[in-house]
């Protein structure tokens, strides 16, 4: 069975203050997906990123980076110099990876990030 | 371009009834997938479909099911609603296999 654990409940940060989110996964499958999802708010969940369990290369995304390491199973984010508008809920999530459609998420509970000024 | 929508956007209900969402997914994508998510907790799989058909499915009672029409549309029915149904439902929907799931809004449902 696929789990995935984010051990932080909430984290407060000053603007501009660099954050990380930490998000640990279990599975037995050999390939899979990891992403990272936002929901602010209005509750819609938006999607920030994708990896394959092949691809352990770190990627950046202006403000955004992910550190993933197979290793120890770990798939974390960095928001450097955080806005208020960062201020969200952030899921990390698993999938196997299926030729067919779409393969069901599995999220962890979540990292409530606030971003005060 | 629409993304996910959802229908409705909050609901009401008493314990014992049912209900039905709507969700039309974002332009160009064929698979509609159907999560809940209880108040400070991850989103649950609750089923998939593609081509009209139920595909995949989570633990979840044969209280909840769904259809899939032809343009690709969705509805989630719940009957016998419990207390414990109360959640936000979110509706996500992608194409072909192996492509990000995009998701709608919600529609956040309240048991009383």
């Amino acid at each position: 069975a696929q789990k995935v654990t984010q051990a932080q409940t909430e984290i407060s940060v000053v603007e501009k203050e660099d954050v990380t989110l930490d998000c640990v996964y279990e599975t037995r499958d050999t390939t899979y997906y990891l992403f990272w999802y936002k929901q602010p708010p209005s509750g819609e969940l938006v999607f920030l990123i994708r990896r394959n369990s092949f691809d352990e290369q770190n990627e950046i995304s202006g403000r955004y980076s992910w550190n993933f390491q197979k290793s120890t199973s770990s798939f974390n984010f960095t928001i450097t110099a955080s806005q208020v508008v960062d201020s969200a809920v952030y899921f990390c999530a698993l999938s196997e990876v299926d030729t067919g459609t779409a393969s069901k998420l599995t999220f962890g509970t979540g990292t409530r990030l606030q971003v005060t000024l | 371009d629409a993304g996910v929508t959802q229908s409705p956007t909050h609901l009401i209900k008493t314990r014992g009834q049912q209900v039905t969402l709507r969700c039309s997914p974002k332009s160009g994508h064929d698979t509609v997938s159907w999560y809940q998510q209880a108040l400070g907790q991850g989103p649950q799989f609750i089923f998939q479909y593609y081509e009209e058909e139920e595909r995949q499915r989570g633990n979840f009672p044969d209280r909840f099911s769904g259809h899939q029409f032809p343009n690709y549309s969705s509805e989630l029915n719940v009957n016998a609603l419990l207390l414990g149904d109360s959640a936000l439902y979110l509706c996500a929907s992608s194409f072909g296999g192996n492509q990000p799931q995009h998701f709608g809004d919600g529609t956040r449902l309240s048991i009383l």
